[in-house]
């Protein structure tokens, strides 16, 4: 199947700075990608859609400024989140649909966020 | 109201027996429906779509009753390795390309 890969897998960072994260279609183009988080033993919930060339479009609660998506080519969407807080420590996962409509959503890796 | 509510498990279940848990939604727009399994601290992966006939894989069975707005997955012979969250997903899009709605998950640990 699809492979999507995110980088990284794992960071820690202190509270104020700023991390990116990386989401990657690796054999397919991703007209369209979304960004999930999940918080421990809860389920995944969608922050944004991110839509090659365009804005990407986020979900209500989730703010735009503090969390800058980027989908720039059609292989890559990019994460940041801006002045992280502990509370921001979370699972980031991504997940991409490609140029035919694939029906089936693929999952990158995830990246787990700690803030201290 | 959540719009895909999950049995809260955990199921702690004999390996060989069989296990069933239930989903509902609150959207009667959704379109398509999906298991997905979740190991600790890992992606979802797909486990298998739902249909409204039913659909069999292997020792796992799915069934929607769209009436109902009620989704179910039926585990027989349970192995070791199916120990795992059991997530149940919409997605308001047919074509795939709305983003996919999860329920809390339903946590199944089989022991041996």
């Amino acid at each position: 199947g699809a492979v999507v890969s995110q980088h990284p897998s794992r960071v820690i960072c202190k509270s104020g700075t700023s991390v990116k994260i990386e989401c990657r279609s690796l054999d397919f183009q991703a007209t369209t990608m979304f960004w999930y988080r999940q918080f421990p033993k809860q389920s995944l919930m969608l922050m944004a859609t991110s839509n090659e060339g365009s804005k990407a479009t986020y979900e209500q609660g989730v703010e735009k400024d503090k969390f800058l998506i980027n989908h720039a080519s059609l292989t890559l969407s990019t994460l940041t989140v801006t002045s992280a807080h502990p509370e921001d420590s979370s699972f980031y996962i991504c997940s991409a649909i490609g140029l035919a409509g694939v029906y089936e959503q693929y999952f990158g890796p995830g990246t787990r966020l700690t803030v201290t | 109201r959540k719009e895909v509510e999950q049995d809260p498990g955990p199921f702690n279940v004999p390996e060989g027996a069989t296990v069933a848990f239930n989903c509902t939604y609150s959207n009667s727009a959704s379109q398509s429906f999906f298991w997905y399994r979740q190991d600790c601290r890992k992606e979802p992966k797909l486990l298998m779509s739902v249909y409204s006939s039913g659909n069999e894989d292997g020792r796992f069975t799915a069934q929607l009753n769209r009436a109902s707005q009620y989704i179910s997955l039926l585990i027989r012979d349970s192995k070791l390795s199916d120990s795992a969250t059991y997530l149940c997903v919409v997605n308001l899009g047919s074509t795939g390309r709305r983003a996919l709605t999860f329920g809390s998950g339903t946590r199944l640990q089989v022991q041996p």
